[in-house]
């Protein structure tokens, strides 16, 4: 069974751009989250679909944003890239009407501001 | 707000040692708190779980602890082995009625095993 795939795996971006991160679930998940790993930050909650609808989001502002496609794929999208948005975006799934419990992490999208 | 607090951040042993990782959380209607190893360039893996009605768990080298009054959990690993050193992330969760969707994840500890 295929993994949690992210594209692009690296991608380097100058300070004003947008950049567009792919995630694709684990098939038969409908959940997918987005996180930020920036250096000696940890993982910081991004945003939550699930069924299609955004259902929880964190304190990110609101150029960053996405959406989770029929297929329950999604994408994130950054507009107005600064400098601090460099860091690792991890996207992870989780099987239908699970609330809790292991979330499948991907390898993850490094982005890079200049 | 919700937070989670991990000690140490970084961690060395000595090959055939253990390390305990420890994790405080603030957000008392968390009831769920898994750990995660992530290694070099990798996606961050589940190795144990715990949700709030149990105390322990344990499984082969690694067991985990919880402690809903003071709000603590731990990871023990025993007999460590190089392979397992990696970065380990705590995390806690709301459920149920009350679910959030989202882990809160604390900072990370870095853990070498020296051979």
């Amino acid at each position: 069974e295929a993994g949690v795939t992210q594209s692009p795996t690296h991608l380097i971006k100058t300070r004003g751009q947008q950049a567009t991160l792919r995630c694709s679930p684990i098939s038969g998940h409908t959940s997918v989250y987005w996180y930020q790993q920036a250096l000696g930050l940890g993982l910081q909650f991004l945003l939550w679909y699930d069924e299609g609808e955004e259902r929880n989001r964190g304190n990110f502002p609101p150029r960053f944003s996405g959406r989770q496609f029929p297929n329950y794929s999604s994408e994130l999208n950054v507009n107005a890239l600064e400098l601090e948005d460099s860091a690792l975006y991890l996207c992870a799934s989780r099987p239908r009407a699970a609330n809790t419990g292991e979330l499948f992490f991907g390898e993850g999208s490094r982005l890079t501001v200049l | 707000g919700e937070n989670v607090e991990q000690h140490p951040s970084t961690l060395s042993v000595q090959e055939g040692d253990s390390a305990v990782i420890k994790c405080t959380y603030s957000d008392s209607a968390s009831n769920y708190f898994p750990w995660y190893k992530q290694e070099l360039g990798k996606g961050p893996q589940l190795i144990i779980d715990i949700r709030s009605n149990v105390g322990e768990k344990k499984d082969q080298r690694i067991a985990v602890t919880l402690n809903k009054t003071a709000k603590h959990f731990s990871l023990h690993i025993t007999e460590t082995q190089p392979e397992d050193s990696a970065v380990y992330f705590c995390a806690a969760s709301r459920g149920g009625s009350s679910n959030t969707g989202k882990l809160i994840f604390g900072q990370g500890t870095t853990l070498q095993v020296k051979p």
